[in-house]
């Protein structure tokens, strides 16, 4: 069973508005939530993290949100570059040191 | 480069033959982690290794086994691959401290 989902497998956004990628997870134990990045033929590359504790960080054009409450969080990328399309991958760390990842999303960024 | 190796890159093998996927780091990092991605399931977690010969199992592990003699290698085996286990394989590393995990480039693996 999926402990951490994103429901939109796509998404497309035109150059220069934001970009906004949801997850929700279900395990409320989760100690840290981050986002990857994910381009075809390559490993996924971290792009930003946020602690169970907060419920915003950003940096640069990339800012997350955690709304704990309704176990949701999401990426917001302002503005959007068509260098930023590519798979993003959600993902949660458990305190076992488990890392698990969503299904991911493909963000099309049009010029 | 976070010093992440896995080897080989590309593997094509026959339904019921073993297969060892190698992932191999220079960074000393304590946690290691193995994933498949699959269209439609995103990166599954089959095993993680929190030390040398310290591992445990994740989402996915019937069909796979892992070893760590060496903090620097953690090994991967399908004892007899099937179909299913066609796949793309990543590696990750990650610090005691850290949060994030460094990927390697991955191993795309066809049994036919």
């Amino acid at each position: 069973d999926q402990q951490v989902k994103q429901n939109s497998p796509s998404l497309s956004v035109q150059e220069g508005r934001i970009s906004i990628l949801n997850c929700d997870y279900t395990n409320s134990m989760f100690d840290y939530f981050l986002w990857y990045k994910k381009y075809p033929a390559e490993g996924p590359t971290f792009l930003i993290s946020i602690s169970s504790i907060k419920d915003k960080n950003e940096d640069g054009r990339f800012t997350v949100f955690l709304n704990k409450s309704a176990k949701h969080l999401s990426l917001h990328i302002v503005p959007s570059q068509p260098g930023d399309s590519a798979v993003y991958f959600c993902a949660a760390l458990t305190g076992a040191n488990n890392l698990f990842f969503g299904t991911g999303t493909r963000l099309t960024v049009i010029p | 480069d976070a010093g992440i190796t896995q080897s080989p890159r590309h593997k094509v093998t026959e339904t019921g033959t073993p297969v060892t996927l190698r992932c191999h780091q220079t960074e000393n990092h304590r946690y290691m982690y193995w994933y498949r991605q699959d269209p439609g399931h995103g990166l599954r977690l089959i095993h993680y290794s929190y030390g040398v010969k310290d591992t445990d199992k994740g989402e996915v592990s019937d069909g796979y086994s892992v070893s760590r003699s060496k903090t620097e290698d953690f090994l991967l085996t399908l004892e007899s691959a099937t179909s299913s286990q066609t796949s793309v394989y990543f590696c990750a590393i990650r610090t005691a401290q850290g949060t994030e995990a460094f990927f390697g480039q991955g191993t795309r693996l066809t049994v036919v």
